[in-house]
């Protein structure tokens, strides 16, 4: 079955950076998107890219760039969503999820990993 | 890349109907319908309820709907049920690669 399964929680220092993976199984794994959504407390849901694990590229919300970076190992088949110079209010749960190509809508999502920005 | 508008919150009484409204721009809701909507309840992944501006994934109440005029895209719930409070987000692709959520509809079941 689908499967998209997320990194442990984690918590951070000001400054530092996080990286959140993301291993999907039982699908082709080139087929496939992968966004990442994340959700900080008492607020919406934010779209912040996504990549093409077939070919590496990527597409990233305005408010991200120069600030995130996703990456995918296929041998693997993991994505992973980088975020540095990390402040307290990009403390959120981050989200994966796929598109089926030529879609629109996101069909499976990742359960969700918690980073905590704190001193 | 704004994102959508939508209510903040909507409520209604068991078997109510209520919609919950989702306006952009003719960039994104109102470019073609590709607009999504989502469940979520706090602490699990969001569940996909609409998908292409009307279309319902299998496993989908038929109580659940969308619709588009314009720039506005709407969900509609009737026969309300208490499971059905969530958080609802509608969710569009905007151009050039980008995407955009809605902010978010808390629905309370009275």
């Amino acid at each position: 079955q689908v499967q998209l399964v997320q990194s442990g929680a984690e918590v951070k220092e000001p400054g530092a950076s996080v990286k959140v993976s993301c291993k999907a199984s039982g699908y082709t794994f080139n087929g496939y998107y992968i966004h990442w959504v994340r959700q900080a407390p008492g607020q919406g849901l934010e779209w912040m890219g996504w990549i093409n694990p077939d070919s590496g590229a990527t597409k990233y919300a305005q408010k991200f760039q120069g600030w995130v970076t996703m990456t995918r190992d296929t041998s693997i088949t993991t994505v992973y969503m980088e975020l540095s110079r990390l402040r307290s209010d990009d403390t959120a749960v981050y989200y994966c999820a796929r598109i089926p190509r030529g879609k629109y809508y996101f069909d499976y999502w990742g359960q969700g990993t918690l980073v905590t920005v704190s001193s | 890349q704004s994102a959508l508008t939508q209510p903040a919150s909507v409520s209604g009484s068991p078997g109510q109907s209520i919609t919950v409204s989702c306006t952009g721009t003719g960039s994104d809701v109102g470019s073609e319908s590709l607009v999504s909507w989502y469940q979520h309840h706090p602490g699990k992944a969001p569940k996909l309820m609409i998908y292409e501006g009307s279309k319902r994934p299998s496993g989908v109440s038929n109580r659940f709907s969308g619709s588009k005029s314009g720039n506005t895209a709407s969900l509609t719930i009737s026969g309300l049920q208490a499971e059905d409070e969530a958080d609802y987000y509608c969710y569009s692709y905007a151009g050039s690669g980008f995407w955009v959520f809605g902010g978010g509809t808390r629905l309370t079941v009275l």
